[in-house]
């Protein structure tokens, strides 16, 4: 599976546009990236996945530059209850069954 | 639609002790999972399951034990408990095996060994 590079933190105003960068510069034709976050002691929940398109869901929408080598996942209208670890995963969608979670983006809404 | 229902939510063992973490997903999931999650770290796996009856080993399955019976229940034993285990233990649950996306977690079992 390709390794992913996120930064440890950020901070988004409410009601702002909140833009998690995801940088997997070794990314395989086959792989997809996917998107989970983590709310303070619960467990992860899955937000978004794409292979090379854009993506949007109720959610969020996940950006994939055109070579795939980074991917930016976006919260548009971001709440205080967006406030989480945001965990970017890149691996095939078969075979493997391991989701390998690395130390993600710690992602504060201010009020 | 309870989802993934993880009891008990907390724990306190003696060294030495053994125990069992109880795993129930109500969604028909072909796929289920126990992940640990140590203190400012990621999740690893522990063991996984693609069906009933069969099971296999993730990337830290020393000292635990699990099997699957039904497609529900996913249960992890704790066979001599060690401080080393001190964690977090996160179940969680797929339709299809294989498939990254859509993984249902339950709320996590809080374990202290002392």
């Amino acid at each position: 599976d390709a390794k992913t590079t996120q930064p440890p933190s950020m901070d988004c105003a409410e009601g702002r546009a909140a833009n998690l960068p995801c940088n997997h510069s070794t990314i395989s034709g086959n792989e997809y990236v996917y998107w989970y976050r983590q709310i303070h002691s619960q467990g992860p929940q899955y937000i978004i996945h794409g292979l090379k398109n854009n993506e949007t869901n109720e959610m969020a929408s996940l950006i994939i530059t055109e070579d795939r080598k980074s991917s930016t996942l976006i919260l548009p209208h971001a709440t205080l209850r967006d406030t989480a670890v945001y965990y970017c995963i890149v691996r095939v969608n078969f075979g493997n069954e391991k989701l390998t979670f690395g130390t993600g983006t710690r992602l504060t809404i201010i009020p | 639609n309870a989802g993934v229902t993880q009891t008990p939510k907390f724990q306190v063992l003696k060294t030495g002790q053994s125990m069992t973490l109880q795993c129930a997903q109500d969604m028909n999931h072909e796929y289920m999972s126990w992940y640990r999650q140590d203190p400012g770290m990621g999740l690893r796996l522990i063991h996984y399951s693609v069906g009933a009856g069969i099971t296999d080993q993730g990337e830290v399955p020393n000292g635990y034990n699990v099997s699957r019976s039904t497609t529900e229940d996913f249960p992890l034993r704790l066979l001599s408990a060690a401080p080393s285990q001190t964690s977090v233990y996160f179940c969680a649950s797929s339709y299809r095996a294989g498939r990254a996306y859509g993984y249902t977690f339950g709320s996590g079992t809080r374990l202290t060994v002392v």
